[in-house]
């Protein structure tokens, strides 16, 4: 048990779908993040979220929306994805968004956009 | 900006064997140091961590040491085991904005 809960763990949708990826955390952390990992790349940061503001964005494209409506939940609303959007989605959280905290992650999602 | 530089993989081990996975990073400031691991299917799990200089983590048999001279935090385990297989990440958190940096990722398989 991580801690931290996300669904649904495997998402297959077409490019026209709109879906969305669902965290949540049970560890009392104010900060928290979406990350992406494809195969053959490193780890790409694309949210964080600390005392639910968004504090970073990293040039993610605007297909890909999140939402921290409390600090125990993070969403990442997904529409009109292309194909190479295939990947493994992680959510993580931290207590803090400073340096010696580490952080949790969730099991991600498997996302395939067919 | 930061960058944290690990060996490749994939490694390939016998059970019982001495693991050693280098990591050098470039930092302005003075980071957190972690060790992450992945199993299949899995995210990822903090092994240990170091947040300064000279500081030794240890976890179930794997230690790695804060050495800021060398800019490194290599990962060592004295006696792997097939349960070790996994992908590992070497990863430093920033003083300021805690901006994580991870590296690639080294793939390690433990055979018996």
């Amino acid at each position: 048990e991580t801690g931290v809960t996300q669904t649904p763990r495997h998402l297959v949708m077409g490019m026209t779908n709109k879906k969305s990826l669902k965290c949540e955390q049970h560890l009392g952390h104010n900060a928290m993040y979406w990350y992406k990992q494809s195969a053959k790349k490193p780890l790409e940061l694309m949210f964080v979220y600390s005392l639910e503001e968004r504090v970073e964005n990293n040039s993610v494209p605007s297909r890909f929306s999140p939402e921290c409506p409390n600090s125990s939940h993070l969403f990442l609303h997904l529409h009109t994805l292309q194909p190479e959007d295939s990947a493994l989605y992680l959510c993580a959280s931290s207590q803090g968004d400073i340096q010696g905290y580490e952080q949790y992650f969730g099991p991600g999602t498997r996302l395939t956009v067919t | 900006g930061n960058s944290v530089t690990q060996m490749e993989g994939p490694v390939t081990l016998s059970e019982e064997a001495f693991l050693t996975i280098n990591c050098t990073y470039t930092a302005t400031g003075y980071p957190s140091l972690f060790w992450y691991v992945q199993y299949p299917g899995e995210g990822l799990q903090l092994l240990l961590k170091a947040t300064k200089a000279d500081d030794k983590g240890s976890n179930k048999g794997f230690e790695a040491t804060y050495r800021k001279e060398t800019t490194s935090f290599h990962l060592e385990k004295g006696s792997v085991q097939v349960s070790d297989s996994a992908v590992y990440f070497c990863a430093l958190r920033e003083t300021n904005a805690g901006k994580s940096t991870f590296g690639d990722g080294t793939t390690l398989t433990v055979k018996p």
